[in-house]
């Protein structure tokens, strides 16, 4: 089955500057890569996701990059602030299968 | 709309009872997924099922945990003779198709086995 990567497991930056996280995924037929913020106590929620179609995709302040050939896709986020602060989840799947977390980056962003 | 529900919110058994936990996906979602978060980890996949079908019963952690789905509607997940490691809260999504959409998720079921 997929499996999914993911580094940093902790993040902290300054309020204002970027962030970056990046998964590796072992399935090259994954084509689908989403990623979930989940807050303290709260469930996970999708905050942008990619198809193996496309190489970025971009929503505001936060965006998505994937590489095929490497198999790696990563999470931008600019100009943080202290509402980003979260757990962050990158997925993938093959789209006949199930889906696949990474183990999660907990990102601090301080004011 | 409504999104997925999932009862109860909390559960607090005693070690070696049985306990079932549900989960109501949003309507017309093909596919349901059942996942387990313990305090401060990832998300550790445990069975999906497409329509009432449940392809992989691998993820399951041992042979007490059971799942079924049916009507593609309602699913149950059924953990026998709990044990304190079993205490989590247990995630349930379900997305339009399988795979290639979003997972939606219900706000989970914190079981606690004492």
């Amino acid at each position: 089955g997929e499996n999914v990567e993911q580094h940093p497991s902790t993040l902290s930056v300054q309020e204002g500057d970027s962030a970056v996280i990046k998964c590796t995924y072992s399935d090259s037929a994954s084509n689908y890569f989403p990623w979930y913020k989940q807050e303290l106590g709260k469930r996970p929620q999708l905050i942008i996701d990619i198809r193996s179609n496309v190489g970025e995709k971009k929503d505001q302040r936060i965006a998505v990059t994937l590489n095929k050939t490497a198999k790696h896709f990563s999470l931008h986020i600019t100009e943080t602030q202290p509402e980003d602060s979260a757990v962050y989840f990158c997925a993938a799947t093959a789209g006949d299968n199930d889906m696949r977390f990474g183990a999660g980056t907990r990102l601090t962003v301080k004011p | 709309g409504a999104g997925v529900s999932q009862s109860p919110s909390n559960k607090v058994t005693e070690k070696g009872k049985d306990v079932e936990l549900r989960c109501d996906p949003i309507s017309g979602h093909t596919a349901l997924y059942w996942y387990r978060q313990r305090l401060g980890q990832g998300l550790e996949f445990l069975i999906y099922f497409q329509g009432n079908s449940a392809p992989d019963k691998s993820g399951l952690p041992s042979d007490r945990f059971s799942a079924e789905r049916t009507g593609e509607s309602v699913s149950t997940l059924t953990i026998q003779r709990t044990q304190q490691e079993d205490s989590a809260v247990y995630l349930c999504a379900s997305s339009y198709i399988l795979g290639n959409s979003p997972l939606h998720f219900g706000n989970g079921t914190r079981l606690t086995v004492t």
